[in-house]
């Protein structure tokens, strides 16, 4: 167990609708990253949030966005879906946002499956 | 871009043999990770490799770096079915603003 909760863990939902994904990250780490694995586009990043602000973006749809709140949780919100959105939503946190020193390890939550039918 | 990439992407190996995963990636990184994912499972870290040179072994499984080839390794001895699993490497970059690019991963199966 990392540490990173996310919820829901299965979510099925239909063409055109719009689902929101929650991270609670490790105690004290200030990072937050999404990803998306599929299996045609593999584990991609999406996002990076540290201490509420967005710090990186990465291959992220204009209709997804994300946010980080003050208690430090994040959102990734998923809207207008499309059956190619069906994936495995991977959160992951980390102590810090990056820098010349340090480990910079990410810890991974279990995941969300998303069933766009 | 940076690019990563991982091979073999399928491995099909018989316990007690040893093999090897190779990851090159394309532009200079200080950081390599390998993580190990179960089906329908989380990213599970195995090592996090810093500097040229680094090697590291946990049990069965050796990684090593070399930065100047941008090649990391990881190692398999004597395989075991619990071993089966996908491997991916991951690289670092973006300074302060960090994040990892992943390979496509290796699906490992360990046959008796």
């Amino acid at each position: 167990d990392s540490g990173v909760t996310q919820t829901p863990k299965h979510l099925i939902t239909a063409t055109g609708q719009r689902v929101t994904l929650r991270c609670s990250p490790r105690s004290g780490d200030l990072s937050v990253y999404w990803y998306q694995q599929s299996l045609d586009q593999g584990l991609q990043f999406l996002i990076q949030y540290y201490n509420g602000e967005e710090r990186a973006k990465g291959n992220i749809l204009e209709r997804f966005s994300a946010q980080q709140f003050p208690d430090l949780h994040s959102e990734l919100n998923l809207s207008s879906l499309e059956l190619g959105d069906s994936a495995l939503y991977f959160c992951a946190s980390s102590p810090l946002a990056g820098g010349p020193v340090g480990v910079y390890e990410q810890y991974f939550g279990p995941g969300t499956r998303l069933t766009v039918t | 871009e940076l690019k990563v990439e991982q091979n073999p992407l399928f491995l099909s190996m018989q316990e007690g043999k040893n093999y090897t995963i190779y990851c090159n990636y394309s532009t200079t990184s200080d950081r390599l990770y390998w993580y190990r994912q179960d089906p329908g499972k989380s990213l599970e870290s195995l090592f996090v490799l810093l500097s040229n040179g680094a090697v590291k072994q946990e049990g069965r499984l050796m990684a090593s770096l070399d930065t100047k080839a941008r090649l990391s390794t990881l190692h398999i001895t004597a395989a075991v079915h619990d071993l089966s699993a996908t491997y991916f490497c991951a690289v670092g970059s973006g300074g302060s603003n960090y994040k990892l690019t992943f390979g496509k991963g290796t699906l490992l199966t360990v046959n008796p």
